[in-house]
This record gives structure tokens, sequence and C-alpha cells, in this order.
């Protein structure tokens, strides 16, 4: 498969722990997106990478949320003392430098905090 | 106001029907659109862009009207398999984040 791949599927922790999900995009694109979607909603951005430069953050990317792609190609996310207001799908999508920009999207991790 | 906004739903058809769905977008300087649709569940998946003079995928027709900031898809002859959430999608800047609408839901009935 060559698709995006985002690991765990699912996460379950207690609030106040900390977790880090992890998105390895399709090979050749050298964009990576981090979303947040919750019931009925869309997904809402949090951040992106041109290769290992993260080029902007949301508002929503409090400073308990840290993204990383050291290398320019796999990238993480951690979020430090989690709350119940993190539960939610957290989506990787990549893409290439294009002016279109079409995003391909990971299956997606979902993190229940209780 | 939502930078895009879209009629939530539920649509629910007969299979075979033609049904259609409008977004309106609020930045007037955004590059590029998209329709999106997402299973129950699952990943956003590209359906198709969206270009000024229209663009036609089979059963799946796409408008853009930038003066009125509005953009829509028509979906002909509906199948089973067309229930899903359809996300409109704006890029507000090449190469940069999407912004998404809430999503229509789309209910295909035998």
């Amino acid at each position: 498969d060559t698709g995006v791949s985002q690991n765990p599927r699912h996460k379950i922790t207690k609030r106040g722990q900390n977790v880090t999900f992890r998105c390895d995009p399709i090979s050749e694109h050298n964009r990576l997106y981090w979303y947040r979607q919750t019931l009925g909603q869309g997904p809402e951005f949090l951040t992106y990478f041109q290769n290992e430069a993260q080029l902007e953050k949301s508002r929503l990317l409090s400073d308990r949320f840290s993204a990383e792609r050291p290398k320019g190609s796999f990238s993480t996310l951690e979020i430090q003392r989690t709350e119940q207001g993190d539960s939610a799908m957290y989506l990787c999508a990549s893409s290439t430098s294009t002016v279109r920009n079409i995003q391909y999207f990971g299956a997606g991790t979902r993190l229940s905090v209780l | 106001r939502k930078e895009v906004e879209q009629d939530p739903g539920p649509f629910n058809v007969p299979e075979g029907a033609t049904v259609a769905f409008n977004c309106t977008y609020s930045n007037s300087a955004s590059q590029s659109f998209f329709w999106y649709r997402q299973d129950c569940r699952k990943e956003p998946k590209l359906l198709m862009s969206v270009y000024s003079s229209g663009n036609e995928d089979g059963r799946f027709t796409a408008q853009l009207n930038r003066a009125s900031q509005y953009i829509s898809l028509l979906i002909r002859d509906s199948k089973l398999s067309d229930s899903a959430t359809y996300l409109c999608v704006v890029n507000m800047e090449y190469g940069n984040k999407l912004v998404f609408g809430a999503g229509t839901i789309l209910r295909v009935k035998s």
C-alpha cells in the first residue's frame, strides 16, 4: 500500500497522559499536513510541513501540541497532558508542490481521552 | 461567518434521483476548490477538483462561480453507494491548508 499511513489507528488514554501519533506520507510527497476532526464537523487544519520545515500552525495548536518532521519523511504529532476536549480523529494528509495542492489523507488516528 | 458553509442535510433521495449540493466560501482570494467524499468513520477521499469552466466526471458535475463565491455538486442517477458525507473544500493559498465545510449528508434509498 503506497498511500498515507497513520499509526496507531485507535488510542485510548487517561486525562493528563501524553500521546504520540505517527504519519508516513506518500513517498514522493514533500508536503505533510495534520488536521483534527470532531463528530459532525469537517477536518480542521492544525499544521503543515514542507520537507522538514514547519511552515504554519493553527491557533488550534495549543502549546500542549507539538509536531515534527525531522528528516522530511514521516511526521509525529504529540499531545501532552491530554484533556477530554482533545478526543477527536487526527488526520494526516500529504501532497506534492503543485499549484492545485491535491491532498491525500490517511485513515486517521481516533483518540479517546477518558 | 464560517469560511466554508454547506447545508448539512441530510438529503434523503431514492435511487436514480438527481441531487445537488451547494457551498459558499468567504475568502474571494481562494485559489482552488474541491469536493471530497467521506464515508462513516473513514478518511476524506478526493471526489473531484472544481474548475471555473465547470467539470464533469461520469455522473458527477461540479461548478464554480467565483463572482458569487459559490460551488456546486450535481449527482445524477444516484446509487446506493453514493450515500456518504460530501465535503466542500477550499484552498485559500496555493500549497497551504485546506478549509473544509462541515459536510452534507446524502442518503440514497432503494
